[in-house]
């Protein structure tokens, strides 16, 4: 089975604070992602990297950066945590590209990190 | 218009009804589609995924998928509580997974 481990489930930080978002999974996978998710805007793509050299950014890269140092290590990075960035984060790896047809494009995620920035 | 779009429900059916979800997207070139369950508090749980047109069925579920229509549906043959939760809809744009902002479904015992 596919494991994606996010080390923080729940986190309470300050206005300002330097926040490190861990997630590593153990399937070799190429693709790795970072969503948060609040209700009524559902799902939204923070950033990915489809390649260990690679990053992408997604629909909201603002105030967040990411590291990928090792293929199957990526972290969110929030620089100056700020009370809109209380969420649930959600840490996300896949094989595929999307577009072969097959089960490797699957999406497997973590059980998430609740941040709450006071 | 969004990319991905789904009712939002509630969706309220008796014990051991049909559930249908129904998800429409916008991208034409988009080749991959997935449903997925979401139990309040925890995180996304893949229940099917589909890739031609045409039906797919595992167990209770049954995923749809018409791409000349741009929708894709989930049925939930027999309904139980358990099955309770948020439904998200979710297609691949080259690497790029969109969700839908998902389908609340109680079922009613």
């Amino acid at each position: 089975d596919v494991k994606v481990t996010q080390s923080s489930r729940y986190l309470v930080k300050r206005t300002g604070e330097k926040v490190f978002l861990e997630c590593v999974q153990d399937m070799d996978h190429e693709n790795m992602f970072w969503y948060r998710q609040d209700p009524g805007l559902g799902l939204r793509l923070i950033y990915f990297s489809y390649d260990v050299k690679m990053k992408e950014k997604g629909d909201i890269p603002e105030g967040y950066s990411v590291s990928r140092e090792k293929k199957e290590r990526f972290s969110l990075i929030l620089e100056s945590a700020s009370t809109n960035q209380t969420s649930m984060y959600l840490c996300a790896s896949s094989l595929g590209d999307g577009w072969t047809s097959d089960s490797g494009n699957t999406i497997y995620f973590g059980e998430g990190s609740w941040l709450t920035v006071v | 218009q969004k990319e991905v779009e789904q009712n939002s429900g509630p969706l309220s059916v008796p014990e051991g009804a049909i559930a249908s979800l129904n998800c429409t997207y916008s991208d034409r070139v988009s080749q991959s589609f997935f449903w997925y369950r979401q139990y309040s508090g925890k995180s996304p749980e893949l229940i099917m995924s589909i890739y031609s047109n045409g039906d797919k069925e595992d167990g209770r579920f049954t995923a749809q998928l018409n791409k000349a229509s741009q929708y894709v549906s989930l049925l939930i043959r027999d309904s139980q509580p358990s099955d309770s939760a948020t439904y998200l809809c979710a297609v691949i744009r080259t690497y790029k997974y969109i969700f839908g902002t998902g389908t609340r479904l109680k079922v009613l015992a």
